[in-house]
């Protein structure tokens, strides 16, 4: 079945500054990879997602990337706010499957 | 539109007892999944409904059963439970099955 890695586990950085959280994925059959954000006590949210029809997608300071050759994805985010603290989760979705695949997911701290 | 909604949002069971969860889609989702979350095993899909059939599941023992019922509402079944059991139950619900919304969950402690 399909595997999903994320890395890094936790991040810190400074308001103002970028992260990228790095996702590889094992079955090339993929096609959907979606991003969630949960806040403490929250639910996850999802906030930007890409098919493997396509390269890169953004949304306003969110971005993702897909490197369907290589099997990997990832978020970046600019301009880093105290807001944007949370956990981070990637996940895989292959074709002809319903289910997501999560990665394990990245804490990320912003130090206003 | 409303959200996902969850029922109960948390909930206080003995090892052995039984537990039913309920989950609420979106109005108009026909797709509705469940996920175990725990701090150790992160999240894990258990299941997936859509138009009162189960599409996939995971690999959970066959004490994990669902349904969905006819206005596309879902409930989650645990029989025997287990200390290991004990997780937040999130259910998330689709158009088809791709983007994904999820509701708050249901806390469930397993004593």
């Amino acid at each position: 079945g399909e595997n999903v890695e994320q890395h890094p586990s936790t991040l810190s950085v400074q308001e103002g500054d970028s992260a990228v959280i790095k996702c590889t994925y094992s079955d090339s059959a993929s096609n959907y990879f979606p991003w969630y954000k949960q806040e403490l006590g929250k639910r996850p949210q999802l906030i930007i997602d890409i098919r493997s029809n396509v390269g890169e997608k953004k949304d306003q300071r969110i971005a993702v990337t897909l490197n369907k050759t290589a099997k990997h994805f990832s978020l970046h985010i600019t301009e880093t706010q105290p807001e944007d603290s949370a956990v981070y989760f990637c996940a895989a979705r292959a074709t002809g499957r319903r289910a997501l695949t999560f990665g394990s997911g990245t804490r990320l701290q912003v130090q206003p | 539109k409303a959200g996902v909604t969850q029922t109960p949002r948390y909930l206080i069971k003995t090892r052995g007892q039984q537990v039913t969860l309920s989950c609420s889609p979106i109005s108009g989702h026909r797709s509705v999944s469940w996920y175990q979350q725990t701090p150790g095993q992160g999240l894990q899909f258990l299941f997936e409904y859509f138009s009162e059939t189960q599409r996939n599941k995971g690999n959970f023992p066959g004490r994990f059963s669902g349904r969905q019922f006819s206005n596309s509402r879902s409930e989650m079944n645990v029989s025997t439970l287990e200390l290991g059991d004990s997780a937040l139950y999130l259910c998330a619900s689709s158009l088809e099955g791709l983007e994904q919304y999820f509701g708050p969950g249901t806390r469930l402690t397993v004593t």
